[in-house]
């Protein structure tokens, strides 16, 4: 069955400091699509990236970068020198091409709490 | 071009009653999907709709239903409130019906339910 483990419930640390969230999914489907999200405070689902399960080169975006790794069904995000403004909580999630109920929902993991401390 | 918008922001009813949420897309979307979202947990699937028609659900009674309109606006309709039905509801609209599409979410309306 398809299932995404964030297993970090919570991180904090100290503002320029780089902070690795971890993300283990669990699908049969050799065809699928790994994103992650970002909700601040204010409650939005922010979409940060997204990528698919034939493309395992690594991405990087300004401070924001993903290792994504099919051997270890890892998708690890990591923020290089954080900032205050990137405390939120963070959602990794997997949508799968075939899916019993012919719906393209994503299945989430339960999210890490990122706090950033001055 | 707009993204998608939820309202209302926040809701209070009492268990027993009904409650309508509305989601409008971002523009050119056709497909919709709405998620619960408790309090300190991941967003749960409710159900998409793709072409005004419904199109999988999740682990969710039939107390909750939706519509999607021709101009791919959504309703999400809950009956019969109950308490843990208190959540943030999230709509997320996608370019197209497809496991390839990136959903994109509205602000979400939290419900509280006494």
């Amino acid at each position: 069955a398809q299932k995404v483990t964030q297993a970090q419930t919570e991180i904090s640390v100290v503002e320029k400091e780089d902070v690795t969230l971890d993300c283990v999914y669990e699908t049969r489907d050799t065809t699928y699509y790994l994103f992650w999200y970002k909700q601040p405070p204010s409650g939005e689902l922010v979409f940060l990236i997204r990528r698919n399960s034939f493309d395992e080169q690594n991405e990087i975006s300004g401070r924001y970068s993903w290792n994504f790794q099919k051997s270890t069904s890892s998708f690890n995000f990591t923020i290089t020198a954080s900032q205050v403004v990137d405390s939120a909580v963070y959602f990794c999630a997997l949508s799968e091409a075939s899916s019993g109920d012919s719906n393209y929902q994503l299945i989430w993991g339960a999210g890490t709490k990122l706090i950033i401390k001055p | 071009e707009t993204g998608v918008t939820q309202s209302p922001t926040h809701l209070i009813k009492t268990r027993g009653q009904q409650v309508t949420l509305r989601c409008s897309s971002q523009s050119g979307h056709n497909t919709v999907s709405w998620y619960q979202q408790a309090l300190g947990q991941g967003p749960q699937f409710i159900f998409q709709y793709y072409r005004e028609e419904e199109n999988g659900r999740g682990n969710f009674p039939p107390r909750f239903s939706g519509l999607q309109f021709p101009n791919y606006s959504s309703e999400l309709n809950v009956n019969a409130l109950e308490l843990d039905d208190s959540a943030l509801y999230l709509c997320a609209s996608s370019l197209l019906y497809s496991h390839t599409d990136t959903q994109y979410f509205g602000p979400g309306t939290r419900l509280t339910v006494l």
